[in-house]
């Protein structure tokens, strides 16, 4: 099955600065790769995905790339500001009726004002 | 607002009981899950619903049961066989049961057993 890699597990970065999260993946017929932000006492929610057909997506502050041959891909935040603070999560999942998300350990990202 | 409702927040069970976490959505989406969520390991997929009246088991679904009677109604019942029962329980939907879709996810229940 599936197995996604995440790191780092904790991050701190200065607001301002940018902040990068790695996920690599094994299974190189995975084609969707959704991140989801968790805010504390909260449930997930997704805030960017991209799928294997596209190496880079953005949206405002936050970007995702995708190298399919090295099977990892890459979160992106600039310009962080405090309410950037939360747990990030990474998934892969394969297309074609249901096929599980597979997601990885999370990272706890702290940026400090 | 249209959305997922996990209850109770929190909840404490003794050793050997069995307890039911409720989960609803009006979100009208086919598809509903149950994740267990621990330090350091992710969200780990427990039973998956494509359709009422039909579940599927997840990579975790020892010790725990699940009924799907109605579309917006998951339940989730940790039983006394989970040997390791204390941990974050979230319930999610999505609008077909494919994984290549957002999960809508509820902000969770926790569980303590004492």
């Amino acid at each position: 099955g599936e197995n996604v890699e995440q790191h780092p597990s904790t991050l701190s970065v200065q607001e301002g600065d940018s902040a990068v999260i790695k996920c690599t993946y094994s299974d190189s017929a995975s084609n969707y790769f959704p991140w989801y932000k968790q805010e504390l006492g909260k449930g997930p929610q997704l805030i960017i995905d991209i799928r294997s057909n596209v190496g880079e997506k953005k949206d405002q502050r936050i970007a995702v790339t995708l190298n399919k041959t090295a099977k990892h891909f890459s979160l992106h935040i600039t310009e962080t500001q405090p309410e950037d603070s939360a747990v990030y999560f990474c998934a892969a999942t394969l297309s074609g009726g249901y096929q599980k998300v597979t997601f990885g350990i999370g990272t706890k990202l702290q940026v400090i004002p | 607002d249209g959305g997922i409702t996990q209850s109770p927040k929190y909840l404490f069970r003794k050793e050997g009981q069995n307890v039911t976490l409720s989960c609803e959505q009006n979100l009208n989406h086919d598809a509903m899950y149950w994740y267990r969520q621990d330090p350091g390991q992710g969200l780990r997929l427990i039973y998956y619903s494509q359709i009422v009246n039909d579940f599927q088991k997840g990579d975790i679904a020892e010790g725990y049961s699940v009924s799907r009677e109605k579309k917006e109604s998951f339940p989730l019942t940790v039983t006394s066989a989970q040997k390791n029962p204390t941990a974050f329980y979230l319930c999610a939907s999505s609008i077909q049961g494919t994984a290549t879709g957002e999960l809508f996810f509820g902000e969770g229940s926790r569980l303590t057993v004492l």
